[in-house]
Protein backbone atom coordinates (compact mmCIF):
# COMPACT_ATOMS: atom_id res chain seq x y z
CA UNK A 1 0.00 0.00 0.00
CA UNK A 2 1.27 3.24 -0.93
CA UNK A 3 2.07 5.96 1.89
CA UNK A 4 0.75 9.14 2.12
CA UNK A 5 2.80 11.43 -0.30
CA UNK A 6 3.00 15.11 -0.10
CA UNK A 7 4.50 17.42 -3.00
CA UNK A 8 6.53 19.12 -3.76
CA UNK A 9 9.04 18.08 -0.47
CA UNK A 10 10.76 21.85 -0.84
CA UNK A 11 10.32 25.03 -2.11
CA UNK A 12 11.46 28.52 -1.64
CA UNK A 13 9.02 31.31 -2.10
CA UNK A 14 9.29 35.51 -1.83
CA UNK A 15 7.62 37.20 0.71
CA UNK A 16 3.98 37.95 -0.14
CA UNK A 17 3.70 35.30 -2.78
CA UNK A 18 1.44 32.60 -2.28
CA UNK A 19 1.52 28.38 -1.65
CA UNK A 20 -0.07 25.94 -2.44
CA UNK A 21 0.64 21.99 -1.12
CA UNK A 22 -0.56 18.81 -2.43
CA UNK A 23 -1.34 15.67 -0.09
CA UNK A 24 -2.45 12.14 -1.18
CA UNK A 25 -3.57 10.05 1.41
CA UNK A 26 -3.47 6.78 1.58
CA UNK A 27 -5.77 5.09 -0.52
CA UNK A 28 -9.27 4.29 1.34
CA UNK A 29 -8.25 6.73 3.89
CA UNK A 30 -10.87 9.54 4.08
CA UNK A 31 -8.84 12.06 6.30
CA UNK A 32 -6.41 14.76 5.75
CA UNK A 33 -4.97 17.03 8.64
CA UNK A 34 -2.41 19.31 8.09
CA UNK A 35 0.11 20.61 10.44
CA UNK A 36 2.96 23.03 11.08
CA UNK A 37 6.31 21.96 12.11
CA UNK A 38 9.08 24.68 13.51
CA UNK A 39 11.64 24.07 15.93
CA UNK A 40 9.66 26.83 18.32
CA UNK A 41 6.47 25.83 18.29
CA UNK A 42 6.95 22.23 17.39
CA UNK A 43 3.93 20.86 15.46
CA UNK A 44 0.62 22.38 15.10
CA UNK A 45 -2.74 21.46 13.89
CA UNK A 46 -3.76 23.47 10.90
CA UNK A 47 -6.99 21.83 9.54
CA UNK A 48 -8.79 18.28 9.12
CA UNK A 49 -10.70 17.33 6.16
CA UNK A 50 -13.62 14.67 5.63
CA UNK A 51 -15.37 13.43 2.89
CA UNK A 52 -14.29 17.54 1.05
CA UNK A 53 -15.64 18.93 4.17
CA UNK A 54 -13.42 20.84 6.62
CA UNK A 55 -14.40 19.24 10.30
CA UNK A 56 -11.17 20.70 12.54
CA UNK A 57 -9.20 23.90 12.27
CA UNK A 58 -6.45 25.48 14.18
CA UNK A 59 -5.45 29.03 15.40
CA UNK A 60 -4.31 30.19 12.28
CA UNK A 61 -5.19 33.28 10.54
CA UNK A 62 -7.09 33.32 7.41
CA UNK A 63 -4.04 32.84 5.24
CA UNK A 64 -4.26 29.62 5.70
CA UNK A 65 -6.25 27.56 3.85
CA UNK A 66 -7.02 24.21 2.48
CA UNK A 67 -9.47 21.99 0.75
CA UNK A 68 -10.00 18.22 0.01
CA UNK A 69 -11.10 16.72 -3.94
CA UNK A 70 -14.19 13.72 -4.17
CA UNK A 71 -10.48 11.94 -4.34
CA UNK A 72 -9.32 12.49 -0.77
CA UNK A 73 -7.06 14.11 -1.94
CA UNK A 74 -6.17 18.00 -0.22
CA UNK A 75 -4.17 21.00 -0.85
CA UNK A 76 -3.82 23.47 1.54
CA UNK A 77 -2.90 27.12 0.74
CA UNK A 78 -0.84 30.14 2.34
CA UNK A 79 -1.59 33.79 1.01
CA UNK A 80 0.63 36.43 1.33
CA UNK A 81 3.20 34.97 2.68
CA UNK A 82 5.76 35.88 5.91
CA UNK A 83 8.81 34.98 6.71
CA UNK A 84 7.54 33.24 10.01
CA UNK A 85 5.66 31.27 7.76
CA UNK A 86 9.31 29.30 6.80
CA UNK A 87 8.11 25.30 8.58
CA UNK A 88 7.91 22.18 7.32
CA UNK A 89 4.14 21.32 6.30
CA UNK A 90 3.06 17.79 7.29
CA UNK A 91 -0.14 16.13 6.13
CA UNK A 92 -1.52 13.11 7.87
CA UNK A 93 -3.99 10.43 6.85
CA UNK A 94 -6.38 8.26 8.53
CA UNK A 95 -9.34 6.22 7.65
CA UNK A 96 -11.54 8.57 9.06
CA UNK A 97 -14.07 6.26 10.85
CA UNK A 98 -12.96 6.44 14.30
CA UNK A 99 -10.91 8.72 16.72
CA UNK A 100 -8.91 6.61 18.15
CA UNK A 101 -6.77 5.75 15.43
CA UNK A 102 -3.34 6.17 14.03
CA UNK A 103 -2.52 9.19 11.75
CA UNK A 104 -0.18 8.06 8.70
CA UNK A 105 1.91 11.46 8.21
CA UNK A 106 4.06 11.98 4.76
CA UNK A 107 7.67 13.32 4.55
CA UNK A 108 6.63 17.31 4.82
CA UNK A 109 6.82 20.00 2.43
CA UNK A 110 10.04 21.85 3.19
CA UNK A 111 8.73 25.70 2.56
CA UNK A 112 11.49 28.60 3.02
CA UNK A 113 10.11 32.25 2.53
CA UNK A 114 12.94 34.77 1.66
CA UNK B 1 -4.01 27.73 29.34
CA UNK B 2 -3.43 24.21 27.82
CA UNK B 3 -0.02 22.77 27.88
CA UNK B 4 1.69 19.42 26.72
CA UNK B 5 4.96 18.72 28.38
CA UNK B 6 7.90 16.72 27.15
CA UNK B 7 11.51 17.32 28.19
CA UNK B 8 13.67 19.79 25.90
CA UNK B 9 16.77 18.26 26.98
CA UNK B 10 18.17 15.28 24.55
CA UNK B 11 18.38 11.92 26.92
CA UNK B 12 21.69 10.13 26.25
CA UNK B 13 21.74 6.49 26.97
CA UNK B 14 24.29 3.78 26.44
CA UNK B 15 23.56 0.70 24.73
CA UNK B 16 21.15 -1.57 26.38
CA UNK B 17 19.69 0.20 28.49
CA UNK B 18 16.14 1.36 29.34
CA UNK B 19 15.40 5.12 27.98
CA UNK B 20 12.07 6.32 29.07
CA UNK B 21 10.96 9.77 28.16
CA UNK B 22 7.67 11.74 29.99
CA UNK B 23 4.90 13.68 28.35
CA UNK B 24 2.34 15.96 30.97
CA UNK B 25 -0.38 17.76 30.49
CA UNK B 26 -2.50 20.56 31.36
CA UNK B 27 -5.67 20.84 30.85
CA UNK B 28 -6.45 18.49 28.38
CA UNK B 29 -9.09 15.50 28.82
CA UNK B 30 -7.68 12.77 25.96
CA UNK B 31 -9.42 10.20 25.31
CA UNK B 32 -6.31 8.47 24.16
CA UNK B 33 -2.74 9.35 23.49
CA UNK B 34 -0.29 8.33 21.09
CA UNK B 35 3.79 8.33 20.75
CA UNK B 36 5.02 9.15 17.39
CA UNK B 37 8.88 8.52 16.26
CA UNK B 38 10.70 11.15 13.74
CA UNK B 39 13.44 11.16 12.33
CA UNK B 40 15.13 14.18 10.76
CA UNK B 41 13.56 15.64 7.70
CA UNK B 42 11.18 13.04 7.76
CA UNK B 43 7.04 12.75 8.79
CA UNK B 44 6.37 11.30 12.61
CA UNK B 45 5.72 7.78 12.64
CA UNK B 46 2.96 6.10 15.11
CA UNK B 47 4.38 3.59 17.64
CA UNK B 48 1.52 3.14 20.00
CA UNK B 49 -1.74 4.12 20.97
CA UNK B 50 -3.43 3.75 24.76
CA UNK B 51 -6.62 4.80 25.58
CA UNK B 52 -7.38 6.74 28.95
CA UNK B 53 -8.88 3.64 30.34
CA UNK B 54 -5.89 1.50 29.75
CA UNK B 55 -2.58 1.66 32.55
CA UNK B 56 -0.01 0.58 29.88
CA UNK B 57 0.53 -1.18 26.26
CA UNK B 58 3.39 -2.93 25.23
CA UNK B 59 5.22 -3.40 21.72
CA UNK B 60 8.14 -5.59 21.09
CA UNK B 61 10.24 -3.45 23.61
CA UNK B 62 8.15 -0.45 23.95
CA UNK B 63 5.86 0.24 26.87
CA UNK B 64 3.57 3.32 27.73
CA UNK B 65 1.91 3.59 30.40
CA UNK B 66 -0.94 6.36 30.63
CA UNK B 67 -2.00 7.82 34.79
CA UNK B 68 -5.24 10.37 33.80
CA UNK B 69 -4.76 11.06 37.59
CA UNK B 70 -1.44 12.44 37.22
CA UNK B 71 -2.13 14.18 33.33
CA UNK B 72 0.87 12.24 32.42
CA UNK B 73 2.25 9.03 30.11
CA UNK B 74 5.59 7.76 30.94
CA UNK B 75 7.12 5.87 27.28
CA UNK B 76 10.21 3.02 28.03
CA UNK B 77 12.31 2.21 25.39
CA UNK B 78 13.94 -1.26 27.08
CA UNK B 79 17.45 -3.29 25.41
CA UNK B 80 17.73 0.40 23.52
CA UNK B 81 20.03 0.27 20.16
CA UNK B 82 21.89 2.96 18.59
CA UNK B 83 18.61 2.67 15.50
CA UNK B 84 16.41 3.95 18.34
CA UNK B 85 18.50 7.20 18.18
CA UNK B 86 15.18 9.72 16.98
CA UNK B 87 13.00 12.57 19.00
CA UNK B 88 9.60 11.08 20.04
CA UNK B 89 6.92 12.77 20.40
CA UNK B 90 3.33 12.59 22.55
CA UNK B 91 0.38 13.61 21.27
CA UNK B 92 -2.96 13.87 22.75
CA UNK B 93 -6.71 13.03 21.37
CA UNK B 94 -8.10 16.57 21.37
CA UNK B 95 -11.63 16.55 19.48
CA UNK B 96 -12.71 14.71 16.67
CA UNK B 97 -9.47 13.25 14.55
CA UNK B 98 -7.21 16.18 15.91
CA UNK B 99 -4.30 15.77 17.74
CA UNK B 100 -2.29 17.94 20.11
CA UNK B 101 1.70 17.39 19.80
CA UNK B 102 4.24 18.23 22.61
CA UNK B 103 7.41 19.17 20.88
CA UNK B 104 9.28 16.36 21.38
CA UNK B 105 12.55 14.81 23.39
CA UNK B 106 15.27 13.96 21.54
CA UNK B 107 17.18 9.88 22.43
CA UNK B 108 20.25 9.10 21.63
CA UNK B 109 21.63 6.09 22.22
CA UNK B 110 25.35 5.86 22.47
CA UNK B 111 26.85 2.14 21.55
Amino acid sequence: KAGVTQTPRYLIKTRGQQVTLSCSPISGHRSVSWYQQTPGQGLQFLFEYFSETQRNKGNFPGRFSGRQFSNSRSEMNVSTLELGDSALYLCASSPGQGTNTEAFFGQGTRLTVV
Amino acid sequence: SQKIEQNSEALNIQEGKTATLTCNYTNYSPAYLQWYRQDPGRGPVFLLLIRENEKEKRKERLKVTFDTTLKQSLFHITASQPADSATYLCALEHGNNRLAFGKGNQVVVIP
